[in-house]
């Protein structure tokens, strides 16, 4: 079965370090999402990707960057962590240009940064 | 900018009593909507959209919202709730760009 997954699903990194999220999907869709959840502002967008060497900048864009390279992976890097990046990180991919199309989820990475 | 509230940060129901999580939107066009849902410690799962197609919209595990453009409101309904659907659930729309802007989220607990 076709499928989205995030890599490490758990992680505890030290201020200034430098962490990538992965993130393989097998649906061959054209775009990828990376966002962040936090209590009480739900899940916000840092980047997507429409495809192939296509990266754009989301909501909460500063202190992160991807790269996309093939369709299946969208890795997101954190430049150098910081304590405010603490949080759960989520993946997602559709498959069409329509608004109305169906994300689909990973399970998410847990990131802790002390 | 488009953009949905949620009302109620945690919503509390007895086991076969209605469930009802509240969901508002701005949007200066036709929105497209979506439910989503999420058990702990796993992703979203698509519950349900609105699409312009019908006002009422069936989704999965017996839940329904219906889509008031007077009210500006997509608001979640399940007739009588199950242990099983304890779990945070979340109100989105879409942009232009095909992302989704969430809503903050409802966390429902079932209780015995």
């Amino acid at each position: 079965d076709a499928e989205i997954t995030q890599s490490p699903r758990h992680k505890i990194t030290e201020t200034g370090r430098q962490v990538t999220l992965a993130c393989h999907q097998t649906w061959n869709h054209n775009n990828m999402f990376w966002y962040r959840q936090d209590l009480g502002h739900g899940l916000r967008l840092i980047h997507y990707s429409y495809g192939v060497q296509d990266t754009n900048k989301g909501e909460v864009s500063d202190g992160y960057s991807v790269s996309r390279s093939n369709t299946e992976d969208l890795p997101l890097t954190l430049e150098s962590a910081a304590s405010s990046q603490t949080s759960v990180y989520f993946c997602a991919s559709s498959e069409s240009r329509v608004q109305d199309t169906e994300a689909f989820f990973g399970q998410g990475t847990r990131l802790t940064v002390v | 900018a488009q953009s949905v509230t949620q009302l109620g940060s945690h919503v509390s129901v007895s086991e076969g009593a209605l469930v009802l999580l509240r969901c508002n939107y701005s949007s200066s066009v036709p929105p497209y909507l979506f439910w989503y849902v999420q058990y702990p410690n796993q992703g979203l799962q698509l519950l349900l959209k609105y699409t312009s197609a019908a006002t009422l919209v069936k989704g999965i595990n017996g839940f329904e919202a219906e889509f008031k453009k007077s009210e500006t409101s997509f608001h979640l309904t399940k007739p009588s709730a199950h242990m099983s659907d304890a779990a945070e659930y979340f109100c989105a729309v879409a942009g232009s760009a095909r992302q989704l802007t969430f809503g903050s989220g409802t966390q429902l607990t079932v209780l015995p």
